[in-house]
């Protein structure tokens, strides 16, 4: 089993549709908690960083973190054709894990 | 991208040659990172420098050796190069291990 699971899509979806990204993660030590974008060719970008459980929202964006469940989310509202781009989850401790990453498309 | 340069961006190259990719980084961040990226597996630790000349392997290490020594370069290389090691190379720097990593523009290698 991998430590951390994505569902790598690919997923398409209409401009001003909101988008949900999940994770699921198997080890209760990780303590941090992070969203990362990456465009086609470019190296990895962080979106959100949280360490509790909770919510966080950072404009269009919220993080939501559940460490009962050991399940993460990221929303985007309102998305745009700018927003296309896998998107990878990743947990840490010591040293992050990433997921696979999800493809997401955004259609005009 | 923070500072962070990789070279080459793109090599080809032979079953059983030597490779070596280089990062460098003007951001002083003590920490360093290399990562594979493969479709179905994202990213994947091979790599990491926690200081000069201290180094640690990831999750996928055979075939591969590291080595810094100077702050700034972290020096990936593939002893004998193999086709399973055609990938994309990801360098990464971070200030701690519980802070944000920061990536370089990657290497696309191929073997051939």
């Amino acid at each position: 089993q991998k430590e951390v699971e994505q569902d790598p899509g690919p997923l398409s979806v209409p401009e001003g549709a909101i988008v949900s990204l999940n994770c699921t993660y198997s080890n209760s030590a990780f303590q941090y908690f992070m969203w990362y974008r990456q465009y086609s060719r470019k190296g990895p970008e962080l979106l959100m960083y949280t360490y509790s459980s909770g919510n966080k929202e950072d404009g269009r964006f919220t993080a939501q973190v559940d460490k009962s469940s050991k399940y993460i989310s990221l929303f985007i509202r309102d998305s745009q054709p700018s927003d296309s781009a896998t998107y990878l989850c990743a947990v840490g401790a010591q040293k992050l894990v990433f997921g696979q990453g999800t493809r997401l498309t955004i259609n005009p | 991208d923070a500072g962070i340069t990789q070279s080459p961006r793109h090599k080809v190259t032979e079953t059983g040659t030597p490779v070596t990719l280089r990062c460098h980084q003007t951001e002083n961040h003590r920490y360093m990172y290399w990562y594979r990226q493969d479709p179905g597996h994202g990213l994947r630790l091979i790599h990491y420098s926690y200081g000069v000349k201290d180094t640690d392997k990831g999750e996928v290490s055979d075939g591969y050796s590291v080595s810094r020594s100077k702050t700034e370069d972290f020096l990936l290389t593939l002893e004998s190069a193999t086709s399973s090691q055609t990938s994309v190379y990801f360098c990464a720097i971070s200030e701690s291990v519980l802070l944000e990593q920061f990536f370089g523009p990657g290497t696309r290698l191929t073997v051939l």
